[in-house]
C-alpha cells in the first residue's frame, strides 16, 4: 500500500471547517483513500473513503485531487467532539489490511 | 456503535503467561482483523481471518495466533507474554467481497503485562 504523509497536529475553532490534508504521491490506480479517526482510548472510527471522485456523507467530505496524489478531509462545522487523531490510509481492496501512520491530532478549540 | 464487541475491557497479566482476547463481529461480516496499538502510536496489523482461515499476517511472531469461528467471532491468543506486549488490542470486522469495504472497530482490550 502507498505511504501517506499528514501534518502531526492541527487546531480548529469550534463551528469552523476543519480541513485535514494528506499526501499520497505514490498511490496506484486501484488504491482507495480511506479516512479513520480515533478519539482518545477508543477504537478507530471509519469516516469516509473514495477512489477518484469527491465524496460526501453525513460526517465529512473527501476531496481528491485530479492526479490523486493528495486529498483533503473536510469537517464542515467542527465541534469539540471532533477532537481526535485522524488517519489517512491508502489500500487496495476490501480484504486488505489497514496500514496506519502517525495521523494528525486535530484539536477543536471553543 | 459499530456492533463489534470485545472482551475483556482490561486485563493484567504477568510476563510469561498466556492470554486470550475475544471479539464478536458485526452481523453479516465474514472477515476479522486484529491490530496492536502501543501507547502514542497508530494501530499495527497483526493478522486477518477470512472464513476461518488466516488471510494475511503482519510482522508479529508465531506466539501471536488466532481463530475465527463459524459464527465469525474471533480470538487472539498470545503466548509467553512479554512486557512489550502491553498495548490496546483492537479487532475490526468487515465484509470481504468485490467492493471496497470499510472495517468497523471494536472498543479494544487494554492489556498490561507486568
Amino acid at each position: 500500500d502507498a505511504k501517506t504523509t499528514q501534518p502531526t497536529s492541527m487546531d480548529c475553532a469550534e463551528g469552523r471547517a476543519a480541513n485535514l490534508p494528506c499526501n499520497h504521491s505514490t498511490i496506484s490506480g486501484n488504491e482507495y483513500v480511506y479516512w479513520y479517526r480515533q478519539i482518545h482510548s477508543q477504537g478507530p472510527q471509519y469516516i469516509i473513503h473514495g477512489l477518484k471522485n469527491n465524496e460526501t456523507n453525513e460526517m465529512a467530505s473527501l476531496i481528491i485531487t485530479e492526479d490523486r496524489k493528495s486529498s483533503t478531509l473536510i469537517l464542515p462545522h467542527a465541534t469539540l467532539r471532533d477532537t481526535a487523531v485522524y488517519y489517512c490510509i491508502v489500500r487496495v481492496t476490501s480484504g486488505s489490511r489497514l496500514t496506519f501512520g502517525e495521523g494528525t491530532q486535530l484539536t477543536v478549540n471553543p | 456503535e459499530t456492533g463489534v464487541t470485545q472482551s475483556p475491557t482490561h486485563l493484567i497479566k504477568t510476563r510469561g503467561q498466556q492470554v486470550t482476547l475475544r471479539c464478536s463481529s458485526q452481523s453479516g461480516h465474514n472477515t476479522v482483523s486484529w491490530y496492536q496499538q502501543a501507547l502514542g502510536q497508530g494501530p499495527q496489523f497483526i493478522f486477518q481471518y477470512y472464513r476461518e482461515e488466516e488471510n494475511g499476517r503482519g510482522n508479529f511472531p508465531p506466539r501471536f495466533s488466532g481463530l475465527q469461528f463459524p459464527n465469525y467471532s474471533s480470538e487472539l491468543n498470545v503466548n509467553a507474554l512479554e512486557l512489550d506486549d502491553s498495548a490496546l488490542y483492537l479487532c475490526a470486522s468487515s465484509l470481504t467481497d468485490r467492493g471496497s469495504r470499510e472495517q468497523y472497530f471494536g472498543p479494544g482490550t487494554r492489556l498490561t503485562v507486568t
